[in-house]
């Protein structure tokens, strides 16, 4: 089965600056899909970002990117010039895309702070 | 378009009752997933639909159970309450099989006492 890891459960970052969250997945997989979605304060979680693994291009939406490595593993978010409306909860979430469905892992999350 | 609805939003039973919840998925989505949001497990997996047909099921005991209505409308059902099924319930609708994108609704939030 495959498991989803984030190692820090609270980060902080000043506005303006770039903070960088992590995530480490476990799966015997070759291809499947990363995301990480975003979880405000009782609001909705949306999708921040996602990552085919077949694809070597690292994904970038607006300030948002990630550094995808394959072979360890591993796909953090970086968030450029943070703004106070990105504290949030962050989850990373892994999906196969054996059989179609459409489940997710999920790590524990990582909850950001941002200081004004 | 209207997002996921999930209908109630709070909710408030006994140990040893039953609960449903409902979901809306985005009109024209064929694809319902719930999900179990507690602080201890974090967010797990529940059940997914497609076309009224359950296509997976997590690691969760018989008591909860699920359905999908020919409108792509979803319930899903925990009977026999206990107090550590207190927890946000999450939904999830994607327009198809294989697509990127879930879109979650806001949840519900059932305590049980």
């Amino acid at each position: 089965a495959q498991t989803v890891t984030q190692s820090q459960p609270e980060m902080s970052v000043q506005e303006a600056e770039t903070v960088t969250l992590s995530c480490t997945y476990d799966t015997s997989e070759s291809d499947y899909y990363l995301f990480w979605y975003k979880q405000p304060p009782s609001r909705q979680m949306i999708l921040v970002i996602r990552q085919e693994a077949y694809k070597q291009q690292n994904a970038t939406e607006n300030r948002f990117s990630v550094n995808f490595q394959k072979a360890a593993k591993s796909f953090s978010l970086k968030i450029s010039d943070s703004q106070l409306g990105d504290a949030a909860m962050y989850f990373c979430a892994y999906r196969s895309p054996q059989g179609g469905s459409e489940k997710l892992v999920f790590g524990k999350g990582t909850k950001l702070t941002v200081n004004p | 378009k209207a997002g996921v609805t999930q209908t109630p939003r709070y909710l408030i039973k006994t140990r040893g009752q039953q609960v449903t919840l409902s979901c809306s998925p985005i009109s024209g989505h064929r694809s319902v997933s719930w999900y179990q949001q507690t602080p201890g497990q974090g967010l797990q997996f529940l059940f997914e639909y497609f076309s009224e047909t359950q296509r997976n099921k997590g690691n969760f005991p018989g008591r909860f159970s699920g359905r999908q209505f020919s409108n792509s409308r979803s319930e899903m059902n925990v009977s026999t309450l206990e107090l550590g099924d207190s927890a946000l319930y999450l939904c999830a609708s994607t327009a198809d099989l294989n697509a990127y994108e879930q879109y979650f609704g806001p949840g519900t939030r059932l305590t049980v006492t």
